[in-house]
């Protein structure tokens, strides 16, 4: 069955480095576009970035631009982040997602993975 | 890229129907058919529920509805359900491929 498996969260100090991975199995994980989807604790979803399923093309939210970078490796059917000069607002759970290339929705979610970022 | 806005809470009684609105603007909900609507229960992975503006994915009951009007979208779930209590978000393409949330609506069942 379809499954998404983020890894790599943890406590990070602010202006350091963390790199998030999502593992991807039982579909054509080349064949989909992947996004990351945080949520701050008591708040709501927040998109952070997508990437093509050819890895080609990249976009991000404002509140990311110029810190955080997606990637991916389809030989390993693997997503990143890395999350470059993370502040206390980067804090909260990551989800990856995929998309049907163009169809601007999102049909399977990983469960995710917690992100502090705290001195 | 500010988020839609919903109510924060909604409720009804087992059988009853329970409507939740998804307001943005004319450069997200209002210029595009990509509203799309996700279940979430805390601490599991978000599920799509309504793609398109009314579209269910295969296995989502016909218990729940979507629509849009201008700004605003709606989701409906009929027959209200004891599992149906959740965290319930909207979500609408934004151009330019970016993406926007609702800040989202924690449904109870009375």
């Amino acid at each position: 069955q379809v499954q998404l498996v983020e890894s790599g969260g943890g406590v990070v100090q602010p202006g350091r480095s963390l790199r998030l991975s999502c593992a991807a199995s039982g579909f054509s994980f080349s064949s989909y576009d992947i996004h990351w989807v945080r949520q701050a604790p008591g708040k709501g979803l927040e998109w952070v970035a997508d990437i093509w399923y050819d890895g080609n093309n990249k976009y991000y939210a404002d509140s990311v631009k110029g810190r955080f970078t997606v990637s991916r490796d389809n030989s390993k059917n693997t997503l990143y982040l890395q999350m470059n000069s993370p502040r206390a607002e980067d804090t909260g759970v990551y989800y990856c997602a995929r998309e049907i290339s163009g169809r601007r929705y999102l049909d399977a979610w990983g469960q995710g993975t917690l992100v502090t970022v705290s001195s | 890229q500010s988020a839609l806005t919903q109510p924060p809470s909604a409720s009804g009684s087992p059988g009853q129907s329970v409507t939740i609105s998804c307001t943005g603007t004319s450069s997200d909900v209002g210029d595009y058919n990509f509203v799309s609507w996700y279940q979430h229960h805390p601490g599991k992975a978000p599920k799509l529920i309504i793609y398109e503006v009314n579209e269910r994915p295969s296995g989502v009951p016909d218990r729940f509805s979507g629509s849009k009007s201008g700004n605003t979208a709606s989701l409906t779930v009929s027959g209200l359900q004891a599992e149906d209590e959740a965290d319930y978000y909207c979500s609408s393409y934004a151009g330019s491929n970016t993406y926007v949330f609702g800040t989202g609506t924690k449904v109870t069942v009375l």
